[in-house]
């Protein structure tokens, strides 16, 4: 079955990167988008972005540009997010989902806490 | 962006009755539309697409309806398992938005 599985959950220091991985099985992972989704208890769900594995095309919300980048490695179906120079505010639970626009499937979530 | 309001914000209701949950968009959507469930710890799960498509393997007690701007979810017979946030989501324009979310518990 289609399954998810993301990387476990990240304490970083403000001003710092990440990158979080979702490691993708059950169906090809060149034929589906995969998008990410952030949600916070403040903000709620919001959508930063996608990535089409075949080609590597992205679209970003351009609240997010800038901040998070989106790559994928085919040898190894998986999906990447990097989140550039954390603050506060970007800690949250980032979900990987497949789909474009609606998201069909969703990963268990990665934790981010940005503290010093 | 499309703004989605979302009502209630939370709701209580016994077993076996029918809830509706309601999302109004910004501006006509064009039944670009899907809810999600998410159960406490969980990740969201898809229930509808389209408005009114019900996902695979999504219960038949769950449906979708609506057009233009609004759209709601109703659950009949609620069961237990029903506990759980319901989002709604528009996919018509960019950015994706998402409506806050509306809380279900049982009575």
């Amino acid at each position: 079955q289609v399954q998810l599985q993301q990387c476990g959950a990240e304490l970083v220091k403000p001003g710092t990167p990440v990158k979080m991985s979702c490691k993708v099985s059950g169906y090809t992972f060149t034929s589906y988008v995969i998008s990410w989704i952030k949600q916070t208890t403040g903000q709620g769900l919001e959508w930063i972005g996608y990535i089409y594995p075949e080609s590597g095309s992205t679209g970003y919300n351009e609240k997010f540009k800038g901040k998070a980048t989106l790559t994928v490695d085919k040898s190894s179906n998986t999906a990447f997010m990097q989140l550039s120079s954390l603050a506060a505010g970007d800690s949250a639970v980032y979900y990987c989902a497949i789909g474009w626009a609606r998201f069909a499937y969703w990963g268990q979530g990665t934790l981010v806490t940005v503290s010093s | 962006d499309i703004q989605m309001t979302q009502s209630p914000a939370s709701l209580s209701a016994s077993l076996g009755e029918t809830v509706t949950i309601e999302c109004r968009a910004s501006e006509d959507i064009y039944n670009g539309l899907a809810w999600y469930q998410q159960k406490p710890g969980k990740s969201p799960q898809l229930l509808i697409y389209n408005a009114n498509s019900l996902h695979t393997g999504v219960p038949s007690r769950f449906s979708g309806s609506g057009s233009g701007t609004q759209y709601s979810l109703k659950i009949n017979s609620l069961q237990s398992e029903d506990v759980a946030s319901y989002f709604c989501q528009q996919y018509y324009n960019y950015p994706f938005t998402f409506g806050s979310g509306t809380k279900l518990e049982i009575k």
